[in-house]
């Protein structure tokens, strides 16, 4: 069975970092992208950051990018989202999905990439 | 700019069908998309990708009652026989040029 599990989330003050991981099984890891996505309290979904295949490409939102880093590591099957500098307004729940049809064999294009499937999330709170 | 439009909510009857709608902003009419629901206070789960031809391919486990369609700019989730447990939100989702990801806003269907 596939399946991703969130782990890492918890309340932070503003200004400080977090990590969050993605524990991956079912599936061969490596060969797929990876995602996260956010849902803020009573908001809809917000798109977070992806990562290749290979690792070799990464993309953020303009909300997050260069307080973000997102990484793989496949030898352990695990994403990870690095957060710093956070602020209340990335007070969310946390969504890591497997990203389908982007990256095939080390090349992607953007011929796809749907969320399939997704994780239960995990709770990041950003407040003093 | 890539954007997805779906109206804030829907009600339908249990038994009867529904169909909701997202919408492509100007210009990326071809794109393909995802649907996504979400029951209350659970995690996102994947329904189907949805081409501009209207040919879809449902996730695992996906009921038929679940169908999607296309029309120009506009994408459809049709839910027949509607059940309790179909009231939830319902995301669609594309990727563009970026690369980059995005959703529509959701709608919150209510089964009456």
């Amino acid at each position: 069975e596939v399946q991703l599990l969130e782990s890492g989330g918890g309340l932070v003050q503003p200004g400080e970092s977090l990590r969050l991981s993605c524990a991956a099984s079912g599936f061969t890891f490596a060969s797929y992208a990876m995602s996260w996505v956010r849902q803020a309290p009573g908001r809809g979904l917000e798109w977070v950051s992806t990562i290749s295949d290979t690792g070799g490409g990464t993309h953020y939102a303009d909300s997050v990018k260069g307080r973000f880093t997102i990484s793989r590591d496949s030898s352990k099957n695990t994403l990870y989202l690095q957060m710093n500098t956070l602020r209340a307004d990335d007070t969310a729940v946390y969504y890591c999905g497997r990203t389908e049809g982007y990256c095939s064999g080390g090349s992607c294009s953007v011929g796809g990439g749907w969320f399939d499937p997704w994780g239960q999330g995990t709770l990041v709170t950003v407040s003093s | 700019q890539l954007v997805l439009t779906q109206s804030p909510s829907a009600s339908a009857s249990l038994g009867t069908s529904v169909k909701l709608t997202c919408t492509l902003s100007s210009g990326h009419s071809s794109y393909a998309i995802a649907w996504h629901q979400q029951q209350p206070e659970k995690g996102p789960r994947y329904l189907m990708k949805l081409n501009s031809d209207g040919k879809y391919i449902k996730g695992d486990g996906i009921p038929d009652r679940f169908s999607g369609s296309s029309s120009g700019a506009e994408r459809y989730l049709t839910i027949s026989s509607l059940q309790s447990e179909d009231e939830a939100d319902y995301y669609c989702q594309t990727w563009g040029t970026g690369p980059n990801w995005v959703f529509g806003g959701g709608t919150k269907l209510t089964v009456l």
